[in-house]
């Protein structure tokens, strides 16, 4: 089976901080993911990764930034954290498209506070 | 892009009962998948059904991808089974999977 881990299931920061998510998946994916969800607007795609050292912004990139310096490892990144940025963090892995249409996996989730 | 509405929004089932959820989307897709997340916040992969029909206890789901709609079914209801219940898509041209707003299914003793 696949193995999406997120590093952290509760973070709590501070206001201002540089704040590292952390996700490993175990199967080899091209494909990497993080989505972050708040209540009544589902989940958002904030980036995703096809390749090491490649990434494309999804539907709301703003304030964050990510990581991809191996293929099994993509890292989210608050840069100064804020208030707003208080949500649900997913992060998620798929083989390439050219491959074949597999299933995405998804992490257990990061729930960060930021105070 | 790729547009995914799902119906109803809230659902309230006494244990037992059967229920339908519905996945429309917009384009043609070539990954469907429905999730559960549960109270905790994990997504548990339940079908992966760009097409067909799929059962899997008493869940079983159908895509019907040239009528661009698919359904979960949800048989004998139990407690366990209340969460959210999301499909998500990937259409023929992007990397990107879209989500729909997703389910909210309460199971009641």
């Amino acid at each position: 089976d696949v193995k999406v881990t997120q590093s952290s299931r509760y973070l709590v920061k501070r206001t201002g901080e540089k704040v590292f998510l952390e996700c490993v998946q175990d199967m080899d994916h091209e494909n990497m993911f993080w989505y972050r969800q708040d209540p009544g607007l589902g989940l958002r795609l904030i980036y995703f990764s096809y390749d090491v050292k490649m990434k494309e912004k999804g539907d709301i990139p703003e304030g964050y930034s990510v990581s991809r310096e191996k293929k099994e490892r993509f890292s989210l990144i608050l840069e100064s954290a804020s208030t707003n940025q208080t949500s649900m963090y997913l992060c998620a892995s798929t083989p390439s498209l050219g491959i074949s249409n597999q299933p995405q996996h998804f992490g257990d989730g990061t729930r960060l506070s930021i105070l | 892009g790729i547009q995914v509405e799902q119906s109803p929004p809230d659902l309230i089932l006494q244990e037992g009962a059967n229920s339908t959820l519905r996945c429309n989307f917009s384009d043609s897709v070539n990954n469907l998948q429905w999730f559960h997340q549960n109270p905790w916040g994990q997504l548990i992969n339940l079908f992966y059904i760009p097409s067909g029909t799929k059962q899997n206890g008493r869940l079983s789901a159908t895509t019907v991808a040239t009528e661009r709609y698919s359904l979960l079914y949800i048989s004998s209801s139990q407690t366990t089974d209340s969460g959210v219940y999301f499909c998500a898509v990937r259409d023929n041209y992007g990397q990107n999977f879209v989500f729909g707003p997703g389910t909210r299914l309460s199971v009641l003793p």
